[in-house]
């Protein structure tokens, strides 16, 4: 998984498998996070947000999980598609300025 | 609607000069906001305009400047350009800003010599 500020892993899962991306975040005062997705060539796309109120959200074959004990978030893609890959980053709000992770490679094989 | 467009896409430099770059935001937004990134540190928030007005402004020198513009678009302008300037610059346009729902441009990949 990613960590804001850290250097950037890489994740292989077949296709049809779900995949899970993890970040770390260092702020527990942040509230608000973001998962983006960044294909070659292009600028970041949202995927999905979630308020510091909430541990955990859906969207369409994604989603997103909070854990402020340990201040760790993750990004669940289910049954993942070749289109899925990409470069995926977290990001926080921390008072009003985002900060953003390094991203995680993932790579589906077909 | 039109997405974010930046120009140019790609730009070579020499160390010590100057550079523009320019973003046209969505029609409608009024917030745009200019990130840095590099594979070694990842998104980086340069300053982001509402208005014309600048309303947030990252950690970087005052080699980086900006503007928008009274119909939204926005520039941003690197001064004695330094080697470590080479990077993606991404704009982002937003109704609302401070961040939230931003759609971002595909970058300007500059490249200083």
């Amino acid at each position: 998984g990613e960590s804001v500020g850290l250097h950037l892993p890489t994740l292989s899962v077949q296709e049809g498998d779900n995949s899970i991306i993890n970040c770390a975040y260092s702020n527990s005062a942040s509230d608000y996070f973001i998962w983006y997705k960044q294909e070659s060539g292009k600028g970041p796309q949202f995927i999905i947000d979630i308020r510091s109120n909430m541990d955990k959200r859906q969207g369409q074959r994604v989603t997103v999980l909070l854990n402020k004990t340990v201040k760790h978030l993750s990004l669940q893609i289910a049954a993942t598609q070749p289109g899925d890959s990409a470069v995926y980053f977290c990001a926080e709000l921390t008072g009003n300025q985002f900060y953003f992770g390094t991203g995680t490679s993932l790579t589906v094989i077909p | 609607k039109a997405g974010v467009t930046q120009t140019p896409r790609y730009l070579i430099k020499t160390r010590g000069q100057q550079v523009t770059l320019s973003c046209s935001p969505i029609s409608g937004h009024r917030s745009v906001s200019w990130y840095q990134q590099t594979p070694g540190q990842g998104l980086q928030f340069l300053f982001e305009y509402f208005s014309e007005t600048q309303r947030n402004k990252g950690n970087f020198p005052g080699r980086f400047s900006g503007r928008q513009f009274s119909n939204s678009r926005s520039e941003m302008n690197v001064s004695t350009l330094e080697l470590g300037d080479s990077a993606l610059y991404l704009c982002a346009s937003s109704s609302i800003g401070g961040g939230y729902e931003q759609y971002f441009g595909p970058g300007t990949r500059l490249t200083v010599t």
